[in-house]
């Protein structure tokens, strides 16, 4: 069963803050995905993975960096946090040539 | 400009009659379709999925209709159970954005409700 774990479920951090949001998968997944959820805007792609130190800028890359040392880790950095980088931040994993990406639970980051 | 367009943002419904949530697309180049279901407070879940070259794909109480030459997919749910009550997003792949690993793109969802 294809597991794609987060490393906080709920975080609150202050502006300017630099936070980093971790994203595990155990399914030896070639590709990773990180979006934002905000309601009515459903979800936007902010950076993508398909292979170790490779990263693709998403739609929505502003504000954020990511890192992908190891295959089954994807790491999104907030450089400088700031209150409109609140939001739900989902990462994904999947194999090339297949079409299903698979979702942690999401982390719900509060920015004050 | 949106590419996949979920039009209702809300669908309220009756406990054991059908639910149907609508997705348009602009985009000819997409070649395959997914539904994914996502609980508050949780991540989506994959709910079913249609090539571009069927019109039908059937799993269960859940059916996703494909129209290519109107761009237009839906879901039908029948019957609707009070467990259905989620948002569902569409999601459309792109050969073209990403290579052949064909990234997706997704609606804003549709919120759908089902009351007992």
């Amino acid at each position: 069963d294809v597991k794609v774990t987060q490393s906080s479920r709920y975080l609150v951090k202050r502006t300017g803050e630099k936070v980093f949001l971790e994203c595990v998968q155990d399914m030896d997944h070639e590709n990773m995905f990180w979006y934002r959820q905000d309601p009515g805007l459903g979800l936007r792609l902010i950076y993508f993975s398909y292979d170790v130190k490779m990263k693709e800028k998403g739609d929505i890359p502003e504000g954020y960096s990511v890192s992908r040392e190891k295959k089954e880790r994807f790491s999104l950095i907030l450089e400088s946090a700031s209150t409109n980088q609140t939001s739900m931040y989902l990462c994904a994993s999947s194999s090339p040539g297949q079409n299903e990406q698979f979702f942690g639970p999401g982390t719900r980051l509060t920015v004050l | 400009d949106q590419q996949v367009k979920q039009n209702s943002p809300s669908l309220s419904v009756q406990e054991g009659r059908i639910s149907i949530l609508n997705c348009d697309y602009t985009n000819s180049m997409f070649d395959y379709f997914l539904w994914y279901k996502k609980y508050p407070a949780e991540g989506p879940t994959f709910l079913i999925s249609i090539s571009s070259i069927k019109d039908k794909n059937e799993d269960g109480r859940f059916t996703v209709f494909l129209n290519k030459s109107a761009k237009h997919l839906s879901l039908h749910i029948v019957p609707s159970q009070p467990g259905d009550s989620a948002v569902y997003f569409c999601a459309a792949r792109d050969g073209n954005y990403g290579g052949s690993q064909g990234n997706l793109i997704f609606g804003k969802g549709t919120k759908l409700s089902v009351k007992p």
